[in-house]
């Protein structure tokens, strides 16, 4: 079946230290989307990428940073994880028509002790 | 500015009946979409219906219906004959704009729902 794929599932990593989590797709969809949910909020659109274009929110923190290096693959990497960037992430895909509706991984839960 | 308004924080239902969650929008945008997702507590967020402004019937989805009303921007979801695994996170969410350029979804805050056997 084709879906969306995020791993791990579960990340724990040290205050500063750097952690990457990524997220794959067999859906062929040009538009790959990370957030972040913190519990009991909406999540929270950090950037995303349509095709190679990449598109950050302006309140994603410099801290956050995302590759792209195929339609299959894409990479959150957090360069100094902070204790309030403990959350789930989600990684979500669309395609570039109408309407849009977002497709979205199992999330990755991230813990920074 | 665009905007999703869920009022009810958290919600009950006796399984086997319908329930109905509330959800209203603010948009200057004669063109946008309207979503609703479910998310369980294992975390995925799972794409429930949609629902185009231009839109002329509401939209369904086997016991999902989307209660849509242009003139007050309401579009609330309709889960009939609820079951055990309904209990959930329900987020409503809207896209601006036509075909084209704006991928963005404006998400509302969620709504609790516990359905009880």
């Amino acid at each position: 079946d084709a879906m969306v794929i995020q791993n791990p599932r579960y990340q724990v990593t040290q205050f500063g230290k750097p952690v990457t989590l990524s997220c794959s797709q067999t859906l062929n969809h040009n538009v790959m989307y990370w957030y972040q949910q913190k519990s009991s909020q909406a999540p929270k659109l950090l950037f995303h990428y349509y095709d190679k274009d990449f598109n950050n929110e302006a309140d994603t923190p410099d801290n956050f940073q995302s590759r792209r290096p195929n339609t299959s693959f894409c990479f959150l990497d957090i360069r100094s994880p902070g204790l309030g960037d403990a959350a789930m992430y989600l990684c979500a895909t669309s395609r570039h028509k109408n309407p849009y509706e977002q497709y979205f991984g199992p999330g990755t839960r991230l813990t920074v002790t | 500015a665009q905007k999703i308004t869920q009022t009810q924080p958290g919600m009950f239902v006796q399984e086997k009946e319908a329930v109905t969650l509330d959800c209203t929008y603010d948009t200057s945008d004669p063109s946008y979409g309207l979503f609703w997702y479910k998310q369980p507590s294992s975390g995925e967020m799972i794409f429930l219906i949609y629902q185009g402004s231009y839109d002329q019937q509401n939209a369904t989805e086997g016991r999902y219906s989307l209660n849509f009303q242009k003139a007050r921007k309401s579009a609330n979801l309709v889960i009939s004959a609820s079951q055990l695994g309904d209990s959930a996170m329900y987020f409503c969410a809207m896209r601006e704009g036509g075909a084209g350029n704006n991928r963005k979804l404006i998400w509302g805050l969620g709504t609790s729902l516990a359905v009880n056997p």
